[in-house]
Parts: structure tokens; sequence; C-alpha cells
């Protein structure tokens, strides 16, 4: 069993629709990394949590200490967000991966 | 300061041959990360510096692979003898002190 586990691993969507993708892990961590990842493989980092909630934008991330859970949400989702998505966990030194939700939004 | 920089973007290289990336990182950050990603799946932790000090290894990172960080500033990562496994993108990131992390575009190696 994966550390960092995601679902779904792949997501499509219209245009406008909110989506959710969900995050469980099984360890101990410092913080929860949500990222994002285009084709050619360049990775931007969109929120960093160890509590609460966070929201930038149209994108939103929760997190759950006590069930080991986050999810991110695009609300109004666009073509634009269509990208692999990236749930990682920080331990002391090092961050692990889950292993992506592939995010198709369609006009 | 633009970021974490990574050179090359790509490599194609025959089988048994030696290749070596570069990733020069925020200057700032003391941090300095490679992980290795192949196609379908989440990036690998291969190994870190802080500073210059190289602190752990993955076990992935067998005895053909190298890293260093000179002067606690660039590192480069070797794969000698390459085989044809080694392909995938190999991504640097750095952050200061583990807080936050900002990657680079990452170095797609082809093994043919």
């Amino acid at each position: 069993k994966n550390e960092v586990e995601q679902s779904p691993q792949n997501l499509t969507a219209q245009e406008g629709e909110f989506i959710t993708i969900n995050c469980s892990y099984s360890v101990g961590i410092s913080a929860l990394h949500w990222l994002q990842q285009h084709p050619g493989g360049g990775i931007v980092s969109l929120f960093m949590l160890s509590s609460g909630k966070k929201k930038h934008g149209r994108l939103i991330a929760t997190i759950n200490i006590q069930e080991k859970h986050s999810s991110l949400h695009i609300t109004a989702s666009h073509p634009r967000d269509s990208a692999v998505y990236i749930c990682a966990v920080s331990l002391t030194d090092k961050l692990i991966f889950g292993t992506g939700t592939r995010l198709q939004v369609f006009p | 300061d633009t970021g974490v920089s990574q050179n090359p973007r790509h490599k194609i290289t025959k089988r048994g041959q030696n290749v070596t990336f570069r990733c020069d990182p925020i200057s700032e950050h003391n941090r300095l990360y490679w992980y290795r990603q192949t196609l379908g799946q989440g990036p690998e932790f291969l190994t870190y510096f802080q500073n210059e000090a190289q602190l752990e290894k993955s076990r992935l990172l067998s005895d053909r692979f190298s890293a260093e960080r000179p002067k606690g500033s660039f590192s480069t990562l070797e794969i000698q003898r390459t085989e044809q496994g080694d392909s995938a993108m190999y991504l640097c990131a750095s952050s200061l002190q583990g807080y936050g992390y900002t990657f680079g575009s990452g170095t797609r190696l082809t093994v043919v």
C-alpha cells in the first residue's frame, strides 16, 4: 500500500463544473502539499497545509489531520486547469508523492 | 532570481554511456533535492543536500548514480553506464529548511 493515495486517478469535467480530488496518507506528516504538473514536466506548488483550509483564487485545499485526509477543490473549472494534480506529504526531510490525478476539462 | 533551473531539458543517450545533469537552485535555499519520475507515476525521492552535505540517499540510487553539490550551490547528478530502465524525468527542487518547495522543469532522459 502506498503511503500517499489519491483518487480518482483520472477525471474529466465540463467547463464550469466543481471538481474535487482526494488524498489520503498513512504516515505522520509535518505538512501536506498540492502540486500541479503540466505536460513537459514542470511542477508548480499550489498549497502547503498543516491544518484547516486555504484558498487561492478558484482553488481550495482542506486537510483533516485526525482522518489523514486532504481534498483539493476547483470551482468553476476551466480548460486551462487541465493538468496532473499531485498530493505530497512532508516527512522530516523529504516529500513523498502520490501518483497524481490527471484532470481534463473540456469546453 | 529565476527559480530552479535544470539543464539539459532533454537528453537522449545510448545504453552504456554516462550522463550528467545540472540543477541550479534558488540562491537563498539551503536544501536541494533530486527526484525521479517515470511515466504515470509520482516523483520518487533520490537524494537531498543541506548546503554541501549529502544527508540522505534512497535505495533507488544505485552505485551507478552519484550526486554532488560543491560549495552548496548548484548540484550535478551523474549516471554511469546508463540502462534503459534509467529513462525517466529527473526533477530537482530546492527549499529553505524544508519550508516550501520550488521545482525545476526537469531533465527528461531517454536511453536507447
